[in-house]
């Protein structure tokens, strides 16, 4: 049983347009993770959460935290083809250990 | 900074040999390592948790004789799937964590595994 419901499992954009993933639970967790993995390759980190409320930027990416640290999600500006991947919300449960979302195959065409 | 390696990417192996993988933390000291599983367009499968000179703690259903993990080391660990069968064949990805602040997880490339 997963933790984190990630949505929508697959999406599919032209560049240029905006998307956003959305990472939700029931569980509270003390901080949550984006990874983005393309085929063949382990996951990349991209931001770390740790504050209920908290907003990062990453260039084109702004990643939201919830208020009750329960969910998550990542908005993408202008998609790009190079923003193509598998894109992996994490919680954080105990022991270091991380509990995965689905993950998300995005995909942006040219 | 915060680089993982793991060797090798590939194997292809007969069914009932063995097969070990390394999983190196390069410019860090891993307090703990991850093994994952998985599948293909599928998320990550945590199989168990290893910390340096203890035993590791498997996930339910995991069996631990069948995948045998050693952490020698702060900077390596190894995976070795025991009497490999077809049903063994996946994508295998650790992940190393130095207890930083945030306890941030830092993934290794991954080990495309294929039992004939």
């Amino acid at each position: 049983t997963q933790l984190l419901e990630q949505s929508p499992q697959f999406l599919s954009i032209q560049e240029g347009e905006n998307l956003t993933v959305y990472c939700n639970s029931s569980s509270v967790f003390s901080s949550l993770q984006w990874y983005r993995q393309e085929p063949g390759e382990g996951p990349v980190l991209l931001v770390t959460v740790v504050t209920g409320g908290e907003v990062k930027k990453l260039k084109r990416l702004t990643f939201q935290f919830g208020d009750a640290r329960k969910d998550s999600s990542l908005h993408i500006t202008a998609a790009q083809p190079g923003d193509t991947g598998l894109y992996l919300c994490a919680g954080e449960i105990n022991d270091y250990k991380l509990s995965f979302g689905a993950g998300t195959t995005v995909t942006v065409r040219a | 900074g915060a680089v993982v390696s793991q060797h090798p990417s590939r194997v292809i192996c007969k069914s009932g040999t063995s097969v070990k993988i390394e999983c190196r933390s390069l410019d860090f000291q891993a307090t703990t390592m991850f093994w994952y599983r998985q599948f293909p367009k599928k998320s990550l499968m945590l199989m168990a948790t290893s910390n340096e000179g203890s035993k590791a703690t498997y996930e339910q259903g995991v069996e631990k004789d069948k995948f045998l993990i050693n952490h020698a080391s702060l900077t390596l660990s190894t995976l070795t799937v025991t009497s490999a069968h077809p049903e063994d064949s996946s994508f295998y990805i650790c992940s190393a964590t130095g207890g930083n602040s945030y306890n941030e997880q830092f993934f290794g490339p991954g080990t495309r595994l294929t039992v004939l």
